[in-house]
């Protein structure tokens, strides 16, 4: 079945450790996304890319970092400059201009 | 910079009810605007998505429709079951790059 996996599905973060979330997609599409979600806020974007081996930074990216080298692989990197990391994050990709997004079932992260 | 509201937060009903979720965006220069659901601790399903030229969108039991002119859409649920309680979110598309713009949501208690 085609999709989009997140893993891993919980993570948990050490004071000044860098933790990657990964993301991949198997329905070739050309666009994926990171989103942010945070209790009693709606999604926010931090990275997007809309083809291989580019990405452009989004609303909080600050403190993240990602990677475009494959057209199925996203990878999110949480660095230790975030300072406020604890929340769910939604990967998401989709085919092109006027196709609808589609999402995975997000990875939660909390610091320990 | 555009802004998505969802109005009212917080929705209960009894089964069978039709009912209708609202969403406003102060920009009416959007691209594309997309319905999600999202059940307790997943990601997002999307639900429809409807184009800057169309009115409106159905899919089963739901029905979006666009007003871009006032800045508005609304998804109309029909019978409404228990199986219909989630979280709604609309979310619309300020670009053909892809990038959402998410309102908070409306969470929808339905009760047999």
């Amino acid at each position: 079945d085609g999709g989009i996996t997140q893993s891993p599905k919980y993570l948990f973060r050490k004071e000044g450790q860098n933790v990657t979330l990964s993301c991949e997609q198997n329905l070739n599409h050309d666009a994926m996304y990171w989103y942010r979600q945070d209790p009693g806020q709606g999604l926010r974007l931090i990275y997007y890319s809309q083809i291989v081996n580019d990405f452009q930074k989004g609303d909080i990216a600050e403190g993240y970092s990602v990677s475009r080298e494959k057209k199925e692989s996203f990878p999110l990197t949480v660095t230790s400059a975030q300072k406020n990391p604890t929340a769910f994050y939604l990967c998401a990709s989709r085919e092109g201009s006027g196709q609808p997004q589609h999402f995975g079932d997000g990875t939660r992260l909390s610091i320990l | 910079k555009q802004e998505v509201t969802q109005i009212p937060a917080a929705l209960s009903v009894p089964e069978g009810e039709n009912l209708v979720l609202n969403c406003s965006f102060t920009d009416s220069a959007i691209y594309n605007l997309q319905w999600f659901r999202q059940d307790p601790g997943k990601g997002l399903t999307s639900l429809l998505l409807i184009q800057s030229s169309q009115r409106e969108q159905t899919s089963g039991r739901l029905n979006a429709s666009l007003d871009k002119s006032s800045g508005r859409s609304t998804l109309y649920i029909a019978a409404s079951q228990p199986g219909d309680s989630a979280t709604y979110l609309c979310a619309v598309y300020g670009s053909n790059t892809g990038k959402l713009i998410f309102g908070q949501g409306t969470t929808l208690q339905v009760k047999p």
